[in-house]
C-alpha cells in the first residue's frame, strides 16, 4: 500500500475552513484514497473517498490533483466537535481482502 | 441500519488469560476486518474474514485468532495474555471493499 504523509497537527478556529493535505507520492493506478475521522476511544468514521480530481458531500470535500500524488481534505466551517484525528489512506481494497494501513493521522484541535 | 457493534466495551484481565471479543457487523456486510490501536504503535490490522474464511492477516503472533460465523458476526480471540496487549480493539465491516464502516471499539486492559 502507498504510504502517506499528513501533518501530526493543526489548529484552527471555530468558522474558518480547514484544509489537510496528505502526500502519497507512490500512489498506485487502481489506488483509492480514503478519509477516517477518529475521536478519543472511538473507532474511526469514514469520511470521504475518491479517485480523482473532486469528491464532495454533505461533511467535506476532497481535491485530487491530475497526478494524484496528494490530496487534500477539506472542511467547511469547523466547529469544537471536529476536534480529532483524521486519517488519510491510500490503497486498492478490491479484490484482496480489506486491510487498512493506517499512517499517523493529523491532530485537528478546533478552538472558540 | 444499525451500525457495526461490538460487545464488551470494556473489559479488564490479568496476564496469562485469554480473552473473547464480539463483532456484529453491519446488515449485508460479509467482510469483518479487526484492528488494534495502542498509543505507541497507532492502528494496526490484525486480519479480516469474508464468507467464513480469513482472507487477510497482519502481522500479529498466534495467540491473535478469530472466527466469522454463518450470520457474518466474527469474535477474535487472545489467549495468554500479556500486558502489552492492553489496546483498543476496533471491528471493522463492509460491503465493498473500497469502504469499511468500524464499530466502537472494545477497550481491553491487562493488569
Amino acid at each position: 500500500l502507498a504510504k502517506t504523509t499528513q501533518p501530526i497537527s493543526m489548529d484552527s478556529y471555530e468558522g474558518q475552513e480547514v484544509n489537510i493535505t496528505c502526500s502519497h507520492n507512490n500512489i498506485a493506478t487502481n489506488d483509492y484514497i480514503t478519509w477516517y475521522q477518529q475521536f478519543p476511544s472511538q473507532g474511526p468514521r469514514f469520511i470521504i473517498q475518491g479517485y480523482k480530481t473532486k469528491v464532495t458531500n454533505e461533511v467535506a470535500s476532497l481535491f485530487i490533483p491530475a497526478d494524484r500524488k496528494s490530496s487534500t481534505l477539506s472542511l467547511p466551517r469547523v466547529s469544537l466537535s471536529d476536534t480529532a484525528v483524521y486519517y488519510c489512506l491510500v490503497g486498492d481494497y478490491k479484490g484482496g481482502g480489506n486491510k487498512l494501513t493506517f499512517g499517523t493521522g493529523t491532530q485537528l484541535k478546533v478552538e472558540l | 441500519k444499525a451500525g457495526v457493534t461490538q460487545t464488551p466495551r470494556y473489559l479488564i484481565k490479568t496476564r496469562g488469560q485469554q480473552v473473547t471479543l464480539s463483532c456484529s457487523p453491519i446488515s449485508g456486510h460479509r467482510s469483518v476486518s479487526w484492528y488494534q490501536q495502542t498509543p505507541g504503535q497507532g492502528l494496526q490490522f490484525l486480519f479480516e474474514y469474508f464468507s467464513e474464511t480469513q482472507r487477510n492477516k497482519g502481522n500479529f503472533p498466534g495467540r491473535f485468532s478469530g472466527r466469522q460465523f454463518s450470520n457474518s458476526r466474527s469474535e477474535m480471540n487472545v489467549s495468554t495474555l500479556e500486558l502489552g496487549d492492553s489496546a483498543l480493539y476496533l471491528c471493522a465491516s463492509s460491503d465493498r471493499e473500497e469502504t469499511q464502516y468500524f464499530g466502537p471499539g472494545t477497550r481491553l486492559l491487562v493488569l
